[in-house]
């Protein structure tokens, strides 16, 4: 099993910009989640994913759009990069019907200059 | 609203204990704790359930005092490996494993 992975690895955009960041879990988990962390702080959540189908909000979302094309994908996209999206991009997915622990992918480091 | 880790960094020798503070100003239904090496993607560790059930790992431990609503995080008898940013993560309701995270704490092991 891969768990989650995440591409690409690092990026370099300039302002104005767009991208997608991509994921995808071989665990055959319901729930994945998208997550920024800049430096020196925790995880804050962009977007969530309960099941196919389903996005919700979480707490950082403006700027961003995602798209959950499968059970195993879940894509982030930045339509018009800005420098305060400069951050590291971790995807996660967990198992819905209990409470359960996140899985994290490798991250995706952004800078936008 | 995030919740407060407490200490920010601690710096250990090997063999020393550490405790990790997490309080939430809101009604907790769970804790995660996860553990991050410098460059790497958070790590699970434990959760704590509202009622007393636990899920983790077990040379780590943790409490959770729903009343007061703070969980603490006990390292003992640290190892090198034990190095890294300690994150709690709190959810307010059974909903998906939505988590709000903490700032952190930095815990240095040296030899």
């Amino acid at each position: 099993n891969a768990g989650v992975t995440q591409t690409p690895k690092f990026q370099v955009l300039k302002t104005g910009q767009s991208m997608t960041l991509q994921c995808a879990q071989d665990m055959n988990h319901n729930s994945m989640y998208w997550y920024r962390q800049d430096p020196g702080m925790g995880l804050r959540l962009i977007y969530y994913s309960a099941s196919e189908g389903t996005t919700d909000k979480g707490e950082v979302p403006n700027g961003y759009n995602v798209s959950r094309l499968n059970k195993r994908e879940f894509s982030l996209r930045l339509e018009s990069a800005a420098p305060s999206q400069t951050s590291v991009y971790f995807c996660a997915s967990s198992e819905l019907e209990v409470v359960n622990e996140q899985y994290f992918g490798p991250g995706t480091r952004l800078t936008v200059t | 609203q995030q919740p407060v880790q407490s200490p920010q960094a601690v710096i250990l020798r090997e063999g020393e204990d550490a405790v990790i503070n997490c309080s939430s100003s809101k009604a907790l239904y769970s804790v995660h704790w996860y553990r991050q090496k410098h460059g790497e993607a958070p790590v699970f560790l434990m959760i704590l359930l509202k009622g007393g059930e636990q899920k983790g790992h077990d040379k780590i431990s943790a409490s959770f005092n729903e009343k007061k609503q703070q969980s603490s995080l006990y390292l003992t008898a640290s190892q090198l490996s034990y190095s890294g940013t300690y994150f709690c993560g709190t959810e307010i309701r059974n909903a998906g494993n939505m988590l709000t995270f903490g700032g952190g704490t930095r815990l240095m092991v040296k030899p």
